[in-house]
């Protein structure tokens, strides 16, 4: 079993949509969580940290439910340059160990 | 302030060549990390420094791998006798080294060998 598992979509959303992306990971140890956006071709970028109480920052919103070891994504009013890869990242119990990536899950918001 | 770079951004070798890729991380970032990610997958960890010293290299995939970072600054991961299955994109992040502190990624190199 992956560490990190999310849906590698292609979500193709209209302009305006909300779209929710889900991961789950297997190691209950874990204690950062973060959604990282790639476009194409290019590096992985920190999109938002996802914290216990949830936190929101703009269109954004980031769930994590510990007991279920679920982490979610939630964008509302998707934009045309929200398309890219969504990457589902976990860390372990130590600041400064790697960071586990999911595969990523495909968005393409179309006009 | 400049972010991390990467050189070269593409490297074409051959199977069996031995090439080096170039991690600048950001100034005064203490922490360097080298990851690998293959097409449709996210990148895998492959090594983390700490200053000059290697303090995790178990994602390295076999003795082939080797990276080095002498000053605590500049790193250079070295791969021997090249397999097509090295073939990705070779990511290279830093980071403060302090507890939470988030990773920067520099733009890649896109190994590919023939």
């Amino acid at each position: 079993r992956k560490e990190v598992e999310q849906d590698p979509g292609p979500f193709n959303v209209p302009e305006g949509a909300t779209v929710a992306f889900n991961c789950t990971y297997s190691n209950s140890a874990s204690q950062s969580f973060f959604w990282y956006r790639q476009d194409c071709r290019k590096e992985p970028k920190l999109l938002m940290s996802v914290y216990s109480s949830g936190n929101e920052d703009g269109r954004f919103t980031a769930q994590l439910n510990r007991a279920s070891q679920y982490i979610s994504l939630l964008i509302r009013d998707s934009k045309l340059s929200d398309s890219a890869t969504y990457l589902c990242v976990v860390r372990g119990n130590s600041g400064n160990t790697p960071l586990v990536f999911g595969k990523g899950t495909r968005l393409s918001v179309i006009a | 302030g400049a972010g991390v770079s990467q050189t070269p951004s593409n490297k074409v070798t051959e199977k069996g060549k031995y090439v080096e890729l170039r991690c600048d991380p950001i100034s005064g970032h203490t922490a360097l990390y080298w990851y690998r990610q293959s097409l449709g997958q996210g990148p895998e960890f492959l090594i983390y420094f700490q200053g000059t010293g290697a303090a995790d290299d178990s994602g390295l995939p076999n003795d082939r791998f080797f990276a080095v970072r002498p000053e605590g600054s500049v790193s250079t991961l070295k791969i021997q006798r090249t397999e097509r299955g090295d073939s990705a994109v070779y990511l290279c992040a830093s980071s403060l080294g302090q507890l939470t502190d988030t990773q920067y990624f520099g733009p890649g190199t896109r190994l590919t060998v023939l």
